[in-house]
């Protein structure tokens, strides 16, 4: 089964320090693995996305992993801040078709306090 | 912004009413995608429209249908309503169909059954 799996599911950090968020996924055949933040109430915004012959990418303050071998990635925040607070959804492409079918992750809800 | 619009924003209304939930997408883009997000479950792919056909499906019900106009703006009709279909409704636009594409995602209008 296709399936994108997250932990933690929630975390709470001081503001300045660092997190990182796992995802590990069963999907096959594999197209893309993408992280998405979502501020409680709006849509989705693009963070990242990879491709299975990409194993780091950065966005500014957040920087993805990718091992596609152990079908896992990974999310780091660096000096974390106020604004980061939101959920963190990781999402793989489904590589079967050319369609635009995702399959996501519960997200990692991330608190970050002053 | 993502340059996806969404009408209503929220509505409300009884069990056994059918409503229309409308998506414009981005300046250009020709895929038109439709999610649901309820409380206790991620976001899940409803359906794909490209360039005004149905491009892929996912976990939408029978009660459930859309379409893609020829100015590319999509609505999602939901009829005989049941209180869990209350949730989040996103649609999302990329430029064509599958691969690498970014989605873009609109604010999303939040459905409330009741």
């Amino acid at each position: 089964k296709n399936q994108v799996e997250q932990s933690p599911q929630s975390l709470i950090i001081l503001e300045g320090k660092n997190c990182t968020l796992q995802c590990n996924y069963t999907v096959s055949p594999f197209s893309n693995l993408r992280w998405y933040k979502q501020d409680t109430g709006r849509g989705p915004v693009s963070l990242t996305i990879m491709t299975f012959s990409e194993n780091t990418k950065s966005n500014g303050r957040y920087t993805a992993t990718l091992d596609a071998d152990t079908k896992q990635s990974s999310l780091h925040i660096t000096a974390s801040q106020l604004s980061d607070s939101a959920s963190y959804i990781c999402v793989v492409k489904h590589g079967s078709s050319n369609t635009g079918k995702l399959i996501f992750g519960q997200g990692t809800t991330l608190q970050v306090k002053p | 912004d993502s340059g996806v619009t969404q009408t209503p924003k929220h509505l409300i209304t009884a069990t056994g009413q059918r409503v229309t939930l409308r998506c414009s997408p981005r300046s250009g883009d020709l895929s038109v995608y439709w999610y649901q997000q309820s409380l206790d479950q991620g976001l899940q792919f409803l359906i794909q429209y490209y360039n005004g056909e149905e491009r892929a499906k996912g976990n939408i019900l029978e009660r459930f249908s859309a379409q893609q106009f020829p100015d590319l703006h999509s609505e999602l009709n939901l009829s005989s309503l049941e209180l869990g279909d209350s949730a989040l409704y996103f649609c999302a636009s990329s430029p064509t169909s599958g691969g690498y594409n970014e989605q873009f995602f609109g604010p999303g209008t939040r459905l409330t059954v009741l």
